[in-house]
C-alpha cells in the first residue's frame, strides 16, 4: 500500500493553466478509473473537486478538469485564481479492495 | 443537507484504547459505503478504514490492521472506528467521510493525540 507520487510543489500566475501529476501502478491508478482529487485550504476540510478520473461533483468549476494515461493520473486548473491556492490530493481504488492517498501538492498562485 | 459529526476524541496514553464516532444526516447511510480518514499534523492524508452498507465487509489499510475496527449502526445512523494499541504515530484527525472510491462527503474531523 505505497502512497501514490505526486510533486511536492507547483505554482502558475493568475489566468495560467497547471497540471499535476499523480503517479501509481497497474494496481491502482493504471487499473481502474476510480481516480479522485481534493482541494485542500489550511485548516480547512478537503473537498472533492475530481472523482472517476475525469468527473466533476455539482458546483466544482469547469476550470478543473481530470485525466489518465496509463499509471498516471492529472488534474489541471486552467484560468489560475488566488483562491486555487491550496494543497491538492490525488487518491485511487487499489486492487485490494482498499483506498491510496498521494503525498499531497502544494499549489502556490504566484 | 448531508452533515457529519465525528467525536470521541482526545488525549490518550501509548497502548491506550479510544472510541470514534461519526453521527450521519441528510442522506440514506443504510445505502451507504462509509469510511474513516485520518491526517496526521502537517502531513497529509491517509486512508484508514471503510465499511459496506450492510456492515459486511471492511477494509483497512495495513499499518492498521489488527489494531483499529471499523463498525456502523444504521439504525442510529452512525459510523465507529475503535482504536486500540494505539501508537504515537496514530495521532492525527481522524475524518468521517461518505462513501469509498470517492470522498465527496466529510465531517470536520475528530483530534486524537497518542502521548508516549
Amino acid at each position: 500500500q505505497s502512497a501514490l507520487t505526486q510533486p511536492a510543489s507547483v505554482s502558475g500566475s493568475p489566468g495560467q493553466s497547471i497540471t499535476i501529476s499523480c503517479s501509481g501502478t497497474s494496481s491502482d491508478v493504471g487499473g481502474y478509473n476510480y481516480v479522485s482529487w481534493y482541494q485542500q485550504h489550511p485548516g480547512k476540510v478537503p473537498k472533492l473537486v475530481i472523482y472517476d478520473v475525469t468527473d466533476r461533483p455539482s458546483g466544482v468549476p469547469d476550470r478543473f478538469s481530470g485525466s489518465k494515461s496509463g499509471n498516471t493520473a492529472s488534474l489541471t486548473i486552467s484560468g489560475l485564481q488566488a483562491e486555487d491556492e491550496a494543497d491538492y490530493y490525488c487518491s485511487s481504488y487499489t486492487r485490494s479492495s482498499t483506498m491510496v492517498f498521494g503525498g499531497g501538492t502544494k499549489l502556490t498562485v504566484l | 443537507e448531508v452533515h457529519l459529526v465525528e467525536s470521541g476524541g482526545g488525549l490518550v496514553q501509548s497502548g491506550g484504547s479510544v472510541r470514534l464516532s461519526c453521527a450521519a444526516s441528510g442522506f440514506t447511510f443504510s445505502s451507504a459505503w462509509m469510511s474513516w480518514v485520518r491526517q496526521a499534523p502537517g502531513k497529509g492524508l491517509e486512508w484508514v478504514a471503510s465499511i459496506k452498507p450492510d456492515g459486511s465487509a471492511t477494509y483497512s489499510v495495513d499499518s492498521v490492521k489488527g489494531r483499529f475496527t471499523i463498525s456502523r449502526d444504521n439504525a442510529k445512523n452512525s459510523l465507529y472506528l475503535q482504536l486500540n494499541s494505539l501508537r504515537v504515530e496514530d495521532t492525527a484527525l481522524y475524518y468521517c467521510a461518505g462513501n469509498r472510491t470517492r470522498f465527496l462527503y466529510w465531517g470536520q474531523g475528530t483530534l486524537v493525540t497518542v502521548s508516549s
